[in-house]
């Protein structure tokens, strides 16, 4: 089952410039597309979302870009910052409650 | 702030052996989810629980699981005869109201090592 795609496993990025985190889809019928944010032995925290019927959302550091057509969505960090270090997962939400994840990127913030 | 809280934190048992994770979702919430992430691999969903039933499940979520919300306040996860693939960490989840998205509150998790 392969839904919903992080294809980049790890991603380095230094500190003060912009991260970029890619998500790809085949599902249309996923209505809501999440990021949550995992620390080691932590449970997923959310971190922003964005309907299926908007582009862009934006909150303080984070935007999430939706590409309808092109079944991708993105998450942009910036600037960003050591304490952005973290694995990041994709999600998209089918029906009102159920979650599907990607398998994660590993962000790593370097001073 | 509110959290949800997942005993034990650690759990290691043998094939074969029964198994209780037990959850403690925020106390307003309605909806109530396991999720378990076999190392290494994606989060998984495995069923959703709202107005004391199984609203939702996976095929991951075969005979040898069940839910229940015993007394209004523990939410458990219950594997009857473990595998050795169940060896996962195991995420509960709560949400308050299904229209908003993402306001999807986990628990650190459990991991639970079958041997």
């Amino acid at each position: 089952d392969q839904q919903v795609k992080q294809n980049s496993p790890s991603l380095s990025v230094q500190e003060g410039r912009i991260s970029i985190l890619n998500c790809d889809y085949t599902n249309s019928m996923f209505d809501y597309f999440l990021w949550y944010k995992k620390y080691p032995a932590e449970g997923p925290t959310f971190l922003i979302s964005i309907s299926s019927i908007k582009d862009k959302n934006e909150d303080g550091r984070f935007t999430v870009f939706l590409n309808k057509s092109a079944k991708h969505l993105s998450l942009h960090i910036v600037p960003s910052q050591p304490g952005d270090s973290a694995v990041y997962f994709c999600a998209a939400r089918i029906g009102a409650q159920k979650l599907v994840f990607g398998q994660g990127t590993r962000l790593t913030i370097n001073p | 702030e509110p959290e949800v809280t997942q005993t034990p934190s650690h759990q290691v048992t043998q094939m074969g052996q029964e198994v209780i994770l037990r959850c403690v979702p925020i106390s307003n919430h309605l909806y109530f989810y396991w999720y378990r992430q076999i190392l290494g691999q994606k989060v998984e969903f495995l069923v959703s629980f709202y107005n004391n039933e199984i609203s939702e499940k996976s095929e991951i979520f075969d005979d040898q699981f069940s839910v229940e919300r015993p007394d209004g306040s523990n939410f458990t996860l219950k594997i009857r005869s473990t595998k050795l693939e169940d060896s996962a960490m195991y995420f509960c989840a709560s949400l308050q109201t299904s229209g908003r998205a993402g306001e999807l509150f986990f628990g650190e998790g459990s991991r639970l090592t079958v041997l």
